[in-house]
């Protein structure tokens, strides 16, 4: 499969845990984006990173949240001490430098 | 404040029939357009684009019209299937770092059911 994948497809977490997501793109794209969605709502954009540069961030991504891209190929999306807000579906997805965007599946994460 | 709007959260159609999905903007610099369709438990899949330049773009049963003058855009599915059951969203992007798409702006969806 050359599709985007994201891990873990799931997570259940307690309040005030931190939780970290991985994406790993197509491999010949050189964006990569990380999307929110909450229920009833469209994907909201939260950062997206040009090889390794983080290039654009959004306000929704507060300072508990930290994402990387070593070496312009996977990335990770952490979240330090969550909270019942941060529930959502968190989305993954990947470009060439011009064109539509690949999603991934998506991680669901639960903050209980 | 929404910059995308998709008013219609939900749509009913016959199959064979035709589906016309309706989204708004507000934003004047959006040059590029998309519609993605989402399925449950998985991530939304590209269907169609459109550039500010162009008022038409057709792909298969998937044509998408562009008003500027409007701020309107609508996808026309024809003929519709019940595999099109889906959840449509709408999204919009502005010129970034180049040219290329920045980060894409969505509506909050329009969910699509074809009756056989």
């Amino acid at each position: 499969d050359t599709g985007v994948s994201q891990d873990p497809r799931h997570k259940i977490t307690k309040r005030g845990q931190n939780v970290t997501f991985r994406c790993d793109p197509i491999s010949e794209h050189n964006r990569l984006y990380w999307y929110r969605q909450t229920l009833g709502q469209g994907p909201e954009f939260l950062t997206y990173f040009q090889n390794e540069a983080q290039l654009e961030k959004s306000r929704l991504l507060s300072d508990r949240f930290s994402a990387e891209r070593p070496k312009g190929s996977f990335s990770t999306l952490e979240i330090q001490r969550t909270e019942q807000g941060d529930s959502a579906m968190y989305l993954c997805a990947s470009s060439r430098y011009t064109g539509e965007l690949f999603f991934g599946e998506g991680s669901r994460l639960t903050v209980l | 404040d929404q910059q995308v709007k998709q008013n219609s959260p939900s749509l009913s159609v016959q199959e064979g029939r035709i589906s016309i999905l309706n989204c708004d903007y507000t934003n004047s610099m959006f040059d590029y357009f998309l519609w993605y369709k989402k399925y449950p438990a998985e991530g939304p899949t590209f269907l169609i684009s459109i550039s500010s330049i162009k008022d038409k773009n057709e792909d298969g049963r998937f044509t998408v019209f562009l008003n500027k003058s409007a701020k309107h855009l609508s996808l026309h599915i024809v003929p519709s299937q019940p595999g099109d059951s889906a959840v449509y969203f709408c999204a919009a992007s502005t010129p970034n770092y180049g040219g290329s798409q920045g980060n894409l702006i969505f509506g909050k969806g329009t969910k699509l059911s074809v009756k056989p």
